[in-house]
Order: structure tokens, then sequence, then C-alpha cells
């Protein structure tokens, strides 16, 4: 079946640095979103994209569909604390297909 | 507008009791999932229902049941509570897997603990 790696599984930042999360799909995707989970909270919806080499930015965010259509990634430029939390990618295939998310990844930010 | 409520948010079991977790949704959402959240292992999906009498399987289904009499409810049942069982558990609901409308709302969580 459908696989979504994400690496890393955890990050450790001081604020001001650069912060970038990877997902990578073992089958080829027809779109994928990015959602974000706050300690002891829920994911929350962020972003979907759907275009093969697709690039889309939220403010200090940037989100990157790959050409081939089965990996992408998270940029969050010079982070600050409250970035923390739980970056998600889901990953939905061809077809009718649900969501596969991935493994998560940690980010801790440090003042 | 509440969006996803889920019900009870803690929970504390022992092993082979029964419970039933509830979701609840007012945004006339056709699709509803439940996933469990595990450290390490991102949100895996144990049921979904595509409509209302329509149920099935996700990745993660055994020791589960699930019933969608109503279109704004989806119930989670555990029979015999075990201690794999103890996890974090979110409903989520949207209009249907089609881009565009297949983006999720998730409820607060409920967690769950199996003694």
């Amino acid at each position: 079946g459908q696989q979504v790696m994400q690496i890393p599984q955890y990050q450790h930042v001081q604020e001001g640095e650069d912060f970038t999360t990877y997902c990578n799909s073992s089958t080829t995707l027809s779109n994928i979103q990015w959602y974000k989970q706050r300690p002891g909270g829920h994911p929350v919806f962020l972003i979907q994209l759907v275009k093969s080499g697709e690039v889309k930015k939220q403010k200090r965010l940037t989100f990157q569909f790959g050409e081939a259509k089965k990996n992408s990634s998270l940029h969050i430029t010079a982070t600050q604390t409250t970035d923390v939390g739980t970056y998600f990618c889901a990953g939905r295939g061809t077809g009718f297909q649900k969501l596969v998310f991935g493994t998560g990844t940690r980010l801790l930010v440090s003042p | 507008n509440a969006g996803v409520t889920q019900t009870p948010k803690f929970r504390v079991l022992k092993t082979g009791q029964s419970m039933t977790l509830l979701c609840a949704q007012d945004m006339n959402h056709e699709y509803m999932y439940w996933y469990r959240q595990d450290p390490g292992m991102g949100l895996r999906l144990i049921h979904y229902s595509v409509g209302e009498g329509t149920t099935a399987k996700g990745e993660v289904p055994d020791g589960y049941n699930v019933s969608r009499l109503k279109k704004q409810n989806f119930l989670l049942g555990l029979e015999s509570a075990a201690p794999s069982q103890t996890s974090v558990y979110f409903c989520a609901s949207n209009w249907g897997h089609l881009s565009g409308a297949n983006v999720l709302t998730f409820g607060a969580g409920s967690r769950l603990t199996v003694l």
C-alpha cells in the first residue's frame, strides 16, 4: 500500500534559523496536504498542493510539490517560537484514495 | 459553529472494559474519519464513513467498531479494551475525496488510557 515517509522526525533550532521538513511517497500522488499540530492540540490544515512542481508561500512558509509528484517539502524561514509543533504531510494517491499521513516532523524552537 | 466535537476528552479504562467515543460535526460534511495518534507513528486511519449508514475499514481497524446512524455523528466503539489501544483518538470530517473538498477538519482529540 501507499506509504508516506517524513524526515527528520525531530528538529531543534534557535529562533531565527531556517527549518525544512521533507515528505516522500512510495507512489505518485494526486495532491498533498500539510497540517500543523501545536503541542497538546489537533492537526490544522495549512495548504494543499496539486500541480507538478507547484510552489506556494504563506508568509515565512514555503511549500513545494515535486516534479514527479512523489515528494514535497515545507521550508520555514527565520523560525519563531510560534512555529513550535509537529508538521504532517498527507498524500492522496491517484483515483479514489484515502489520505495517508506522514509520520510528522516535530519542531522545537528555542528563543 | 462548533466544527467537530469529540466526547469524552479523557478516559481511563481497565483492560476488557468497553466504551464509545462520540464525534459530532455541524458542517454537513459527508465523510467522517477516526484516526489514532501514537508517538513516532503519525496519524493512522482506523475506520471511515462516506455517508450516513456507511462505514469502511482503514489501516488499523482491528479491535474497533464504528457506526454512522446520523450524518452528523460518527461513533467509535471499543468492545474489549486492550493496553495497545492506549492512544489519542482524533475524529475528522470533510466534504469528500475530490481536490478542493478533501481538506480535513479535526476534532480536539480524545485521550484514552487502558490499564
